[in-house]
């Protein structure tokens, strides 16, 4: 079946570091791909997505593209702020799974002033 | 717009009592789905449905039961409450498959 993996966290960085949280699928068909922030206590919130392959979501700074052949949707931010630190979540939404949209289990986040 | 209200925000069952979990959203989103929130796990997804009186099992099906007679609302009922069931539930609805979800706030339950 569908599945998505993500890095590890926790993740812990100083502010203006560069951020990368890896995410990788595995799907049947050709799925679109979504990254999602979570905040202490709240819903989650689509941050971007990527419906076909070489696309680019972006929001916010953030910006992950869209790798068919490394089966990958890497979460990128040049620069981030305390108000960043959150929990992040990789998705997927597969046509040939009856478009049913599986998450990764998050990584945390944690951006120090 | 409200977009995705779940209530109750807090629930305490005891073992072997049954409840109802609401989800209704305002902007008239075929897709909605009912998910668990466990630490470390991630979100799971119990049942899905695309549409009113369509519905499907997701990961974690068991123990739990759904309907959609509208296209607004998608309840979730736990039959039996057992402890395992003790979770942050989180319903979302999108408009189709590739657009992504709007989430709702969440239920905390707790089953002791």
């Amino acid at each position: 079946g569908d599945s998505v993996t993500q890095m590890e966290g926790p993740v812990t960085l100083s502010e203006e570091a560069f951020l990368t949280i890896n995410c990788t699928y595995t799907a049947t068909g050709y799925p679109s791909l979504f990254w999602y922030v979570q905040y202490p206590g709240e819903g989650l919130q689509l941050l971007l997505k990527a419906t076909k392959a070489d696309d680019k979501g972006s929001n916010k700074g953030f910006e992950a593209t869209y790798r068919k052949e490394t089966t990958s949707f890497h979460l990128e931010k040049g620069s981030v702020q305390v108000s960043d630190s959150a929990v992040y979540f990789c998705a997927l939404s597969d046509s040939a799974g009856g478009f049913k949209t599986i998450f990764g289990a998050g990584t945390r986040l944690f951006v120090k002033a | 717009n409200a977009g995705v209200t779940q209530t109750p925000k807090f629930q305490v069952l005891k073992t072997g009592q049954s409840m109802t979990l609401q989800c209704a959203q305002d902007m008239n989103h075929e897709y909605m789905s009912w998910y668990r929130q466990d630490p470390g796990m991630g979100l799971r997804l119990i049942h899905y449905s695309v549409g009113a009186g369509i519905t499907d099992q997701g990961e974690v099906p068991n123990g739990y039961n759904v309907s959609r007679s509208t296209t607004e609302d998608f309840p979730l009922r736990l039959l039996s409450a057992a402890p395992s069931q003790t979770s942050v539930y989180f319903c979302a609805s999108s408009p189709q498959g590739a657009a992504g979800y709007t989430f709702g706030s969440g239920t905390r339950l707790t089953v002791v």
